[in-house]
């Protein structure tokens, strides 16, 4: 069966510091992979969805990025994170763009 | 452009209560339509589906018919638990693009014994 892995569970970061967010599928091979973010008391916002390898859309411009360096493997950047970067973030996958995605139990990500 | 409407929290039931929480939706085309669970510090976990109109989908006690005459989703569950309690979401995928999700966002849902 599949599986997504998301880590950290928690992190606290100084404002001005770099970010890394490591999300792995197994179980599956080429997953449509994506990242979303969920601010305090609000719905989850797309960020980044990916459908292969080095293939990156971005959904809403900020002071985030994201890499898809192996196909089962989807890393959530920042060289510089700001206050408003706080926030419970979800990786999530699919078989294809038309199944249901699948989440991971997600990072909660607090800047100071 | 695509969004869902969810009706605001916290629904506080007792158990064994009939349960309702409102969706509504604004697509383009025909998007499919979802409700996801959220459990305290957990990820989302898909409960139940519906991919065209009329449609009915189901899980473990939970109902929500897609209707497009209303742009409506609403979930529905006969007799709720304490085990039920948790966030519940929304979400429609754009027709045109089916990896962009929209999620309303959120009702919680407090079940008291």
């Amino acid at each position: 069966s599949q599986t997504i892995h998301q880590w950290p569970a928690t992190l606290v970061q100084p404002v001005g510091s770099p970010l890394s967010l490591e999300c792995t599928v197994e179980g599956t091979s080429n997953p449509n992979l994506y990242w979303y973010r969920q601010a305090a008391g609000r719905g989850l916002q797309l960020l980044f969805y990916s459908v292969g390898i080095g293939q990156i859309s971005s959904e809403v411009p900020q002071n985030l990025s994201a890499s898809r360096p192996q196909d089962r493997q989807f890393i959530l950047s920042s060289k510089k994170l700001l206050l408003s970067d706080s926030g419970f973030y979800l990786c999530a996958w699919s078989a294809d763009a038309r199944q249901p995605q699948h989440f991971g139990d997600g990072t909660r990500l607090s800047i100071l | 452009g695509d969004s869902v409407t969810q009706m605001e929290g916290p629904v506080t039931l007792s158990e064994e209560a009939f349960l309702t929480i409102n969706c509504t939706y604004t697509a383009t085309g025909y998007p499919s339509l979802f409700w996801y669970v959220q459990y305290p510090g957990e990820g989302l976990q898909l409960l139940l589906k519906a991919t065209k109109a009329d449609d009915k989908g189901s899980n473990k006690g939970f109902e929500a018919t897609y209707r497009k005459e209303t742009t409506s989703f609403h979930l529905e569950k006969g007799s709720v638990q304490v085990s039920d309690s948790a966030v519940y979401f929304c979400a429609l995928s754009d027709p045109y693009n089916f990896n962009k999700f929209y999620f309303g966002s959120g009702t919680k849902l407090n079940v008291k014994p």
